[in-house]
């Protein structure tokens, strides 16, 4: 069964200071691995998919990496406005017998960047 | 640009009440789905649809039903609601079912008392 763990659950960082989210996975076969940003009261906004090892992608102050077991989330100075929930899921291949229709989500880490 | 659009945003139900969820795409994505988002919990699948007149269960798919007339689409009912589903529902879509970036809509806050 796929699985997905993020870690911290919860993140308090002061503005600038740069730090990373971890997000480990299992999953029979990777078809992709997402990130999205979710803010109180909202549906998850789209981030980044990464799909083989050793892929990267950047978006302003964010910065995903994939390595075969986990995905880090890497955030240089943060401002106030990047608080929210960063989510992680994974997708697997049909392929390798996997289940290709769903994501599996993480349950989450809370970042908040203080002032 | 409407992307996936949800209602209602809240709604509150009676135990044993039926309704349904909206959820419409502009988009032109053939896979639809629907998760539920708990406190503690990742989202988890309920039901899905690969294109209009198809569809499937999810990991939790008692208690709701799902049709697909239409590519754009994939309204979910509640068929005699319960304290178990209140909840945060999303629906999803993207352009196909696998490979390629999933999109959510607003949600839905249903509370069953």
């Amino acid at each position: 069964e796929d699985q997905v763990t993020q870690s911290p659950e919860a993140l308090r960082l002061q503005e600038g200071e740069s730090s990373s989210l971890n997000c480990s996975y299992t999953v029979s076969g990777l078809r992709g691995l997402f990130w999205y940003r979710q803010d109180p009261g909202k549906g998850p906004e789209f981030l980044f998919t990464l799909y083989s090892a050793g892929e990267e992608k950047e978006k302003e102050r964010l910065k995903a990496t994939l390595t075969k077991k986990e995905s880090f989330l890497h955030i240089t100075a943060p401002k106030p406005e990047d608080s929210a929930t960063y989510l992680c899921a994974v997708q697997a291949n049909a392929n390798s017998g996997g289940s290709n229709y769903k994501l599996t989500f993480g349950k989450g880490t809370l970042l908040t960047v203080n002032p | 640009n409407a992307g996936v659009t949800q209602t209602p945003k809240f709604q509150v139900l009676k135990t044993g009440q039926s309704m349904t969820l909206q959820c419409a795409q502009d988009m032109n994505h053939e896979y639809m789905s629907w998760y539920r988002q708990d406190p503690g919990m990742g989202l988890r699948l309920i039901h899905y649809s690969v294109g209009a007149g198809i569809t499937d269960q999810g990991e939790v798919p008692n208690g709701y039903n799902v049709s697909r007339s239409t590519t754009e689409d994939f309204p979910l009912r509640l068929l005699s609601a319960a304290p178990s589903q209140t909840s945060v529902y999303f629906c999803a879509s993207s352009l196909q079912v696998s490979g390629n970036t999933i999109y959510f809509g607003e949600g839905s806050w249903l509370t069953v008392v």
